[in-house]
């Protein structure tokens, strides 16, 4: 079965609303990253090796490690945070390799 | 900083054609990571190798070759282009591999197959 889920699936949201997107992990984890990947580009690291609550710019991602699950808040959306968002998980166990959610793909609307 | 170079772009390949992906970096990084990323499917790791010369397996390997020939360099090799196949190939690297590392990622080739 799938070990990361992220939902929405997708969503649709007018500029300056804010965005909440969820994972899930159906595995013990190690830790876990936040990527952000822009239409056709390469994957940025949001956030890696969260645990609690971290904050970059507009960007929140909390993590509760025992509950397996991360969230990653966006406020005050802008047209340029459109894109996908995925989150990965380090297993306990096995080798040193992410496995990947299917992503949450966000369309701002201005 | 550092930056992932992947070559092709674009990769437009015939069935049962050998086709070769490239990627270099320049953060001096021990692990580089192939992964195919299909509309609908997330990413899948297809191999990663954590030193020069080394391979490891990730869970899509069958159909997929790799080679690490030097540090700063990974490539991978469809051994048999599947028709009307088409997909992202991504390559990272991390400094040793593992969520503690942050990966950087190349900008894909986009593989089409007629």
């Amino acid at each position: 079965g799938q070990q990361v889920q992220q939902s929405p699936a997708s969503l649709v949201l007018q500029e300056g609303e804010n965005a909440e997107l969820q994972c899930n992990f159906s595995t013990s984890l190690n830790s876990m990253q936040w990527f952000y990947q822009r239409p056709g580009g390469s994957l940025v690291s949001l956030f890696y090796n969260p645990s609690g609550t971290k904050h970059s710019g507009r960007l929140t991602s909390t993590t509760v490690i025992k509950e397996r699950r991360s969230s990653l808040h966006i406020s005050s959306s802008q047209t340029t945070d459109s894109g996908t968002y995925l989150c990965a998980l380090e297993r306990t166990e096995g080798a040193d390799r992410l496995t990947f959610g299917k992503g949450t793909q966000l369309i701002i609307q201005p | 900083g550092g930056i992932i170079t992947q070559t092709p772009k674009f990769l437009i390949g015939q069935e049962g054609q050998k086709l070769t992906l490239k990627c270099q970096q320049n953060f001096n990084h021990d692990t580089m990571y192939w992964y195919r990323q299909d509309s609908g499917k997330g990413l899948r790791l297809i191999y990663y190798s954590i030193t020069e010369n080394d391979l490891q397996k990730g869970d899509l390997s069958e159909g997929y070759d790799a080679s690490r020939e030097k540090k700063s360099s990974f490539s991978l090799t469809v051994t048999s282009a599947q028709k009307n196949e088409m997909a992202v190939f991504l390559c990272a690297s991390s400094i040793i591999g593992g969520a503690n590392e942050r990966l950087f990622f190349g900008h894909g080739t986009k593989l089409s197959v007629l």
